[in-house]
């Protein structure tokens, strides 16, 4: 089986520029979750997605950064303008039923995103 | 605030001794707690989990304890293994509502970084 893919895998890009993330979550999964991963804050939650639905976005940080979820097979997450804080490691992950915690969050390997 | 709290950054174990990983949570609210594992430059794995309503949960090398009354977990490997060394994420899962379904939500701690000396 296929596990969740993200693309790209680095980005470098200048202070400014728009940014896009891509993720393909396993087949059959229907909820999707993007997380951010930094030193001083570890691993949280931006956004979650049901049945390709926004379900929860308090974890987006502000209006620079939007997700979407055009079909169960691919979402984005896009960051405009993006500023050097923004430099994290950007992880995708998908699970079965509605996040249930019984059905864990299978992850992508990261995009490693740095803002000069 | 940080409701999962993994208060050793790093632990340091002999191959063939037994590694403990501990975790704390402030929420009471949580009700399944997980533990992932992560190798550099990959994703988060799952390893185990437990209900709130066990108090232990076994696989192969693997234990996880947890103690509600303490809002502690930790995870137990036995032996521990040069190919264990990473870094171990404790997670948390509160429900929520949203238009009258409820979700699970995962809360991690910071990480701890496991080596395993051979």
């Amino acid at each position: 089986d296929a596990g969740v893919i993200q693309s790209p895998r680095h980005e470098v890009t200048e202070m400014g520029q728009e940014v896009t993330l891509r993720c393909k979550p396993i087949s059959g999964h229907n909820s999707l979750f993007w997380y951010r991963q930094t030193m001083m804050r570890g691993l949280e939650l931006l956004i979650y997605f049901n049945n390709n639905v926004p379900i929860d976005d308090s974890g987006m940080p502000e209006d620079r950064f939007s997700a979407k979820m055009p079909n169960a097979s691919f979402s984005t997450l896009k960051i405009q303008p993006s500023e050097p804080r923004d430099s994290a490691v950007y992880f995708c992950a998908s699970s079965r039923r509605r996040g249930d915690a019984n059905q864990p969050q299978h992850f992508g390997d990261g995009t490693r995103l740095s803002i000069l | 605030d940080q409701q999962v709290k993994q208060n050793s950054p790093s632990l340091s174990v002999q191959e063939g001794r037994i590694s403990i990983l501990n975790c704390d949570y402030t929420n009471s609210m949580f009700d399944y707690f997980l533990w992932y594992k992560k190798y550099p430059a990959e994703g988060p794995t799952f390893l185990i989990s437990i209900s709130s309503i066990k108090d232990k949960n076994e696989d192969g090398r693997f234990t996880v304890f947890l103690n509600k009354s303490a809002k502690h977990l930790s995870l137990h490997i036995v032996p521990s293994q040069p190919g264990d060394s990473a870094v171990y994420f404790c997670a948390a899962s509160a429900s929520f509502n949203a238009g009258g379904t409820s979700y699970g939500k995962l809360t991690f701690g910071q990480g701890t970084i496991l080596t395993v000396h051979p």
